[in-house]
């Protein structure tokens, strides 16, 4: 069964630091590139940025509204993305998705269950 | 980058056929056919239903379709049942400018 699970949430105050984790299973992770997605209480959807991967040289892009705070990675040997969280914001507060980008699409097929990351003083 | 709109709500009696649609400002949205729908039940992870405006990934009903015009597409159900009762939400890729973007929702309702 192809799954994603995402880990690490919890609160943080403003300016503080916070690295989600997202475990895959059930398929090849290095073939496929991954995504981060948010949530925030009664907002839409936002995408946050992905990692592409190795063949495509493990590419970051990210949303303009995290650029440049938060940065994605991963490990192949562990099957495992990551979302490290800087100089985090009250309007970072979200929960946060992991999804997996649909292979020759650009659509995601496979997405977690979520993580909530509260940003509060 | 804003949000695609989609209607708030939509219902329909059970066989009946209803429609979501999923309208961009940005001529982005127009330019690429990358429009992708998902229906999320509460409580469970999104699922992927339409890629690519009109493609079905395996294992979606055929009851689920997919178009695009201009800067409108739209995802149709045909033959309502119970269990298409969910939130649905339209995605899209709007190249290097701003990547993606996702729609505000439509909640389905089977009466």
């Amino acid at each position: 069964e192809v799954r994603l699970a995402e880990s690490g949430g919890g609160l943080v105050q403003p300016g503080g630091s916070l690295k989600l984790s997202c475990a895959a299973s059930g398929f090849p992770f290095s073939d496929y590139t991954m995504h981060w997605v948010r949530q925030s209480s009664g907002k839409g959807l936002e995408w946050v940025g992905r990692i592409t991967r190795k063949s495509d040289n493990y590419a970051t892009t990210y949303a303009a509204s995290v650029k440049g705070r938060f940065t994605i990675s991963r490990s192949d040997s562990k099957n495992t993305a990551y979302l490290q969280m800087d100089s985090l914001k009250i309007e970072d507060t979200a929960v946060y998705y992991c999804l997996r980008g649909r292979l020759g699409s650009w659509s995601f097929d496979c997405w977690g269950q979520g993580t909530l990351v509260a940003v509060a003083s | 980058q804003s949000a695609l709109t989609q209607p708030a709500s939509v219902s329909g009696s059970p066989g009946q056929s209803i429609t979501i649609s999923c309208t961009g400002t940005s001529s982005d949205f127009s330019s690429y056919n990358y429009v992708s729908w998902y229906q999320h039940h509460p409580g469970k992870a999104p699922k992927l239903m339409i890629y690519d405006v009109s493609n079905r990934p395996p294992g979606v009903s055929n009851r689920f379709s997919g178009s695009k015009s201009g800067s409108t597409a739209s995802l149709t159900i045909s033959g309502l049942q119970a269990e298409d009762e969910a939130d649905y939400f339209c995605s899209s890729y709007l190249g290097n400018s701003a990547f993606y973007v996702f729609g505000t929702g439509t909640k389905v309702t089977v009466l």
